[in-house]
């Protein structure tokens, strides 16, 4: 089975500071990531989605995949404390049209 | 407005009773998901559907079905056979056509208590 791993957390940043989040992946031939940002209690919401190796950023998110290293990364600068939740990384599996999350990273962000 | 509603929101069963929940999607997309969450944990694929009369186990679909008779409707019916059917469930769809692989839009869950 293909596995998305990532550090459970929780992760503390004071407020202000840039927060990193990371993910490494098991499937070699994923094309698609895709990071998602989940509140207590509720349902999961997307930040961003990643194709091509390198960067990408939005606003105060940027994404970061090596595809040869097989990791995903998510940075958030100037953090605040709406920040603090759980952040998902997900990958789309080759082989079927679905995709396979990693258990989340907390992140708390103290004021 | 566009999106997916997932009823109820919380649902209340006695062990060994079958339960079905329900999951309605308005954005017109092909492709429909079940997963569920344990507190904690990240999400594992039940059931998807990628098409009208059509669907495809996921990793954890022993003691779970569904059908796909409308193509905005996925319901999910757990058994009596599911050991810990306690969880939250996510049902998501997502538009196969769009540009790339498209990200998938979750509906608000339902918390299922089984007692």
């Amino acid at each position: 089975q293909k596995e998305v791993e990532q550090n459970s957390g929780p992760l503390s940043v004071p407020e202000g500071a840039i927060a990193s989040l990371n993910c490494t992946y098991s499937d070699r031939g994923s094309q698609s990531f895709f990071w998602y940002r989940q509140y207590s209690g509720k349902s999961p919401e997307l930040i961003m989605s990643i194709y091509s190796n390198g960067d990408k950023e939005d606003g105060r998110f940027t994404a970061q995949l090596n595809k040869a290293s097989q990791y995903v990364s998510l940075l958030i600068r100037d953090s605040q404390p709406s920040d603090s939740a759980t952040y998902l990384c997900a990958v789309k599996d080759t082989g079927r049209r679905a995709l396979t999350f990693g258990s989340g990273t907390r992140l708390q962000v103290q004021p | 407005d566009g999106g997916i509603t997932q009823s109820p929101k919380y649902l209340f069963r006695k062990e060994g009773q079958n339960v079905t929940l329900s999951c309605e999607q308005n954005l017109n997309h092909d492709a429909m998901y079940w997963y569920r969450q344990d507190p904690g944990q990240g999400l594992r694929l039940i059931y998807y559907s990628q098409i009208v009369n059509d669907f495809q186990k996921g990793d954890i679909a022993e003691g779970y079905s569904v059908s796909r008779e409308k193509k905005e409707s996925f319901p999910l019916t757990v058994t009596s056979a599911q050991k810990n059917p306690t969880a939250f469930y996510l049902c998501a769809s997502r538009d196969p056509a769009g540009t790339g692989d498209s990200p998938l839009h979750f509906g608000n869950g339902t918390r299922l208590t089984v007692t």
